[in-house]
């Protein structure tokens, strides 16, 4: 069936050190896939998407790139900063289901 | 513009009572899905409801029902309740359903029950 992996965490860094988040999905045919950020006592929220093969989902210097061969979608930020502390999650989106990882908690130390 | 807004926020009920949360999309969006997140992990697809039809239904036994209304609000129903349904709901909401692929959700801030 259907599922996503991501690193677990807690992941620890410094603020302005480069960020990584691991994300691979096992599904048929072509899934969308989401990376989703829930800041501390807020609600969930779209953070990017990709919909194809090699599309590259950005936003707030965020960036994934949908890699099929690999099937992996890995979160990169080049600078973090104190508020990126949060938690992530990778998702795809098959067959009018959509599918979370566990959520990968992200603390940044300034 | 409105969120999608969910009621209540908080729910407190024992085990083998049964439940009914409510959710409003964003206006002009008809699809509407369901999720249960329990502390810890990330959110698991209950239903996802488009024109008032079921379009997807998650791992979840029959104690859970939805249904959507001809506004495209919805509710979801839990009967018999376990200690294991202690979880944070969320609901979200799209212009068109999940199928279409490229669709986000927005996401409610959700209403947390806990069973006693």
């Amino acid at each position: 069936g259907n599922s996503v992996t991501q690193m677990e965490g807690p992941v620890t860094l410094s603020e302005e050190a480069f960020l990584t988040i691991n994300c691979t999905y096992t599904a048929t045919g072509y899934p969308s896939l989401f990376w989703y950020v829930q800041y501390p006592g807020e609600g969930l929220q779209l953070l990017l998407k990709a919909t194809k093969a090699d599309d590259k989902g950005s936003n707030k210097g965020f960036e994934a790139t949908y890699r099929k061969e690999t099937t992996s979608f890995h979160l990169e930020k080049g600078s973090v900063q104190v508020s990126d502390s949060a938690v992530y999650f990778c998702a795809l989106s098959r067959d009018d289901k959509i599918i979370f990882g566990k959520g990968t908690r992200l603390h940044i130390l300034p | 513009d409105a969120g999608v807004t969910q009621s209540p926020t908080h729910l407190i009920k024992t085990r083998g009572q049964h439940v009914t949360l409510r959710c409003s999309p964003i206006s002009g969006h008809k699809s509407v899905s369901w999720y249960q997140q329990v502390l810890g992990q990330g959110p698991q697809f209950i239903f996802q409801y488009y024109e008032k039809e079921e379009r997807g239904r998650g791992n979840f036994p029959d104690r859970f029902s939805a249904r959507q209304f001809p506004n495209y609000s919805s509710e979801l129903n839990v009967n018999a309740l376990l200690l294991g349904d202690s979880a944070l709901y969320l609901c979200a909401s799209s212009p068109r359903p999940l199928d279409r692929g490229t669709q986000p959700q927005h996401f409610g801030d959700g209403t947390r029950l806990s069973i006693l």
